[in-house]
């Protein structure tokens, strides 16, 4: 449960705002992911790091810019953001992108956009 | 392309019931096969995965899952429900990272209810 730890929990913001998530690992993985997950639909990959670099971006706006600087660490930087983007945001990481590595969730921000 | 269907929003069951929570996937090769439960205002954990091998995979917390080819499904199941069991379930799909995309694919989930 606390191998991927998540702040702020919960984050209430302005649509002309400026927040960051941020994720941390404890595992010693090598790839870090960003998911969206809102009511009642599939969870939707956002971004996938592997080793620092950036691997799959799965057509988010520009609005949503992530940062890895290094395999420990990743963020989320909001900007302009939408009613529509207030979601849970979920952090996870695994060893590896491979297809049969198991990946580790943090708790999730929620995040409200007003 | 890959996808993952949970037929089911929501299943209720009696405490010390058998549960079922159903996952059908769509893959053109073979299939790596995950099941996640998420409780309230908590990330998802793992609770089991079928790469290869013996059709029935035993997982975390008594749940095992069927892996069937030809039906292309791969069920959660538990002998016994607890109350604390109640949570919201994903299954997850992944193809072998030669053959496609190793990105997941994760059904909508299903809210599983267990009464006392």
């Amino acid at each position: 449960e606390t191998g991927v730890t998540q702040t702020p929990r919960h984050l209430v913001m302005g649509m002309t705002n400026k927040k960051s998530l941020k994720c941390e690992q404890h595992l010693g993985h090598n790839a870090m992911y960003w998911y969206k997950q809102s009511a009642k639909k599939p969870l939707e990959l956002m971004f996938v790091y592997n080793f620092k670099e950036q691997t799959e971006n799965n057509s988010v706006p520009s609005r949503f810019s992530p940062e890895c600087p290094n395999s420990s660490h990743l963020f989320l930087h909001l900007h302009t953001l939408q009613p529509e983007d207030s979601a849970l945001y979920l952090c996870a990481s695994s060893q590896s992108p491979t297809s049969t590595d198991t990946q580790y969730f943090g708790p999730g921000t929620r995040l409200t956009v007003l | 392309a890959q996808s993952v269907a949970q037929p089911e929003d929501q299943v209720n069951v009696a405490e010390g019931n058998p549960l079922t929570v159903k996952c059908t996937y769509s893959v053109s090769g073979n299939p790596y096969l995950f099941w996640y439960v998420q409780y309230p205002n908590r990330g998802l954990q793992f609770l089991l995965k079928y790469i290869t091998g013996d059709n029935l995979v035993k997982g975390s917390y008594g749940f095992e899952a069927e892996f069937n080819k030809s039906q292309t499904s791969f069920h959660l199941k538990k002998p016994s429900a607890l109350v604390s069991d109640s949570a919201l379930y994903f299954c997850a799909v992944r193809e072998p990272a030669s053959g496609g995309s190793y990105i997941p694919t994760f059904g909508r989930g299903t809210s599983l209810i267990v009464h006392p």
